[in-house]
């Protein structure tokens, strides 16, 4: 069964720019997460979705936003790029919102020069 | 405020040495405890979720345990391949929201 899968790996872009990163979850389930991971702050909750809404958020800037197709698929985007958002960004997905064993998908390593 | 501590931040310890993790944790309605493990460059790996007090998880070598304040990560008898970051977390429910928190995590070393 394939795991979860998230592209680009990295990137590498400018302050100011846009930036969309992707994720896929493993087959059959339906809720997504995203999360930032710095060395100083660890993992962070940016949002959840299931059934292509928005569950529950974390206490990130509305530059940050997410959404969610029919196909559980998940796209995260970042506007107007600032170098703290700088990170290890993570996807992971579960069966639904109920099941709350998450499965992480390897990370977008995303760079702000 | 909901939060989850975990320590020793990193951990040295001899192949076959026996040691605990520790994640205390405050949240508002908890909805489970869980450990992950995470090589470097990769995401977290599922390990175990635990849900009441007194519930306990064995996979292998570790053996997870929760009590109203905190859990333990055991590790018995640890090899070299036991060498990760061990991550804690709690799903809580606080300002009509769930959400996930983690702890920073503990940098565990086993030496040959």
């Amino acid at each position: 069964k394939a795991g979860v899968t998230q592209t680009p790996r990295y990137l590498i872009k400018t302050r100011g720019q846009q930036v969309t990163l992707s994720c896929s979850p493993i087959s059959g389930h339906r809720s997504v997460s995203w999360y930032q991971q710095t060395p100083g702050q660890g993992l962070q909750f940016l949002f959840e979705y299931f059934s292509e809404t928005q569950r529950n958020k974390g206490n990130f800037p509305g530059r940050f936003s997410g959404r969610q197709f029919s196909n559980s698929r998940s796209e995260m985007n970042v506007s107007t790029l600032e170098l703290g958002d700088s990170a290890l960004y993570l996807c992971a997905s579960t069966l639904g919102p109920t099941s709350y064993e998450q499965y992480f998908g390897p990370g977008t390593r995303l760079t702000v020069t | 405020e909901d939060q989850v501590t975990q320590s020793p931040e990193a951990l040295r310890l001899q192949e076959g040495e026996s040691s605990s993790l520790n994640c205390s944790y405050t949240v508002s309605g908890l909805r489970g405890l869980f450990w992950y493990r995470q090589d470097p460059g990769k995401g977290p790996e599922f390990l175990f979720t635990l849900y009441s007090a007194g519930e306990e998880k064995e996979k292998e070598r570790l053996k997870a345990t929760l009590t109203k304040k905190e859990s333990f990560l055991h590790i018995t008898a640890p090899k070299p391949e036991d060498s990760a970051t061990y991550l804690c977390a709690v799903r809580g429910y606080t300002s009509g929201t769930y959400k996930y928190i983690f702890g920073t995590g503990t940098r565990l070393k086993v030496l040959a």
